[in-house]
């Protein structure tokens, strides 16, 4: 148990679907991350959000929005997804933003996401 | 090219040493990671190394830093079943406010 949850842990969705994924940190961190994790690729980062304003949006298509209603909380929400979306979406929490001087990244385990 | 690379599968015998490789690019990076990920979980920090050690050991783990080369390895001494895991690589790359992660490297431990 690392502090840090997600829900859905298995999300099928079509590509008109909207949905949303969830995550909730209960370690008192100041700032939480998305990453996209997909086979055979570097984990990629998505978007950075420390004390609850969006610090980094690394490129990420308009159809992935986030949403960080408090320090706490932290969600993905998803419409007209494509197949190549399908991955394991792992959000992260660390006590300080940047992350430099050895902070820690806490992950939760991931929503496994399929887009048929 | 890619930020931090690591080779995708590595298979050892169970008693056997296991060693991970993994190149980055920035040499500007205070810090270097391996982080382990559990079929089903998330990524933990399994160690770390400061940039101007080339050495750390913790129990059966050593990591070896050439910063010339840019060159990062993990060394697990008498590999367990229970090891088997993809272990990512990550530095934090000055300007990058969160680390930069590599693709994991599966390490399959064989009775």
């Amino acid at each position: 148990e690392t502090g840090v949850t997600q829900t859905p842990r298995h999300l099928v969705m079509g590509m008109t679907n909207k949905k949303s994924l969830k995550c909730e940190q209960h370690l008192g961190h100041n700032a939480m991350y998305w990453y996209k994790q997909s086979a055979k690729k570097p984990l990629e980062l998505m978007f950075v959000y420390s004390l609850e304003e969006r610090v980094e949006n690394n490129s990420v298509p308009s159809r992935f929005s986030p949403e960080c209603p408090n320090s706490s909380h932290l969600f993905l929400h998803l419409h007209t997804l494509q197949p190549e979306d399908s991955a394991l979406y792992l959000c992260a929490s660390s006590q300080g933003q940047p992350i430099r001087n050895n902070e820690k990244l806490f992950f939760g385990s991931g929503t496994q996401l399929s887009v048929l | 090219g890619e930020d931090v690379e690591q080779s995708l599968f590595l298979s050892v015998r169970e008693g056997d040493s296991s060693v991970i490789n993994c190149t980055y690019t920035d040499s500007s990076s205070t810090y270097l990671y391996w982080y382990k990920q559990e079929p089903g979980a998330g990524l933990q920090l399994l160690t770390y190394i400061f940039s101007n050690m080339d050495m750390k050991q913790d129990q059966r783990l050593t990591v070896l830093l050439n910063k010339k080369d840019k060159h990062l390895s993990l060394r697990i001494a008498d590999t367990q079943t229970g090891d088997s895991a993809i272990y990512f690589c990550a530095e934090d790359e000055a300007g990058r406010r969160a680390l930069t992660f590599g693709s994991g490297t599966r390490l399959q431990v064989q009775p």
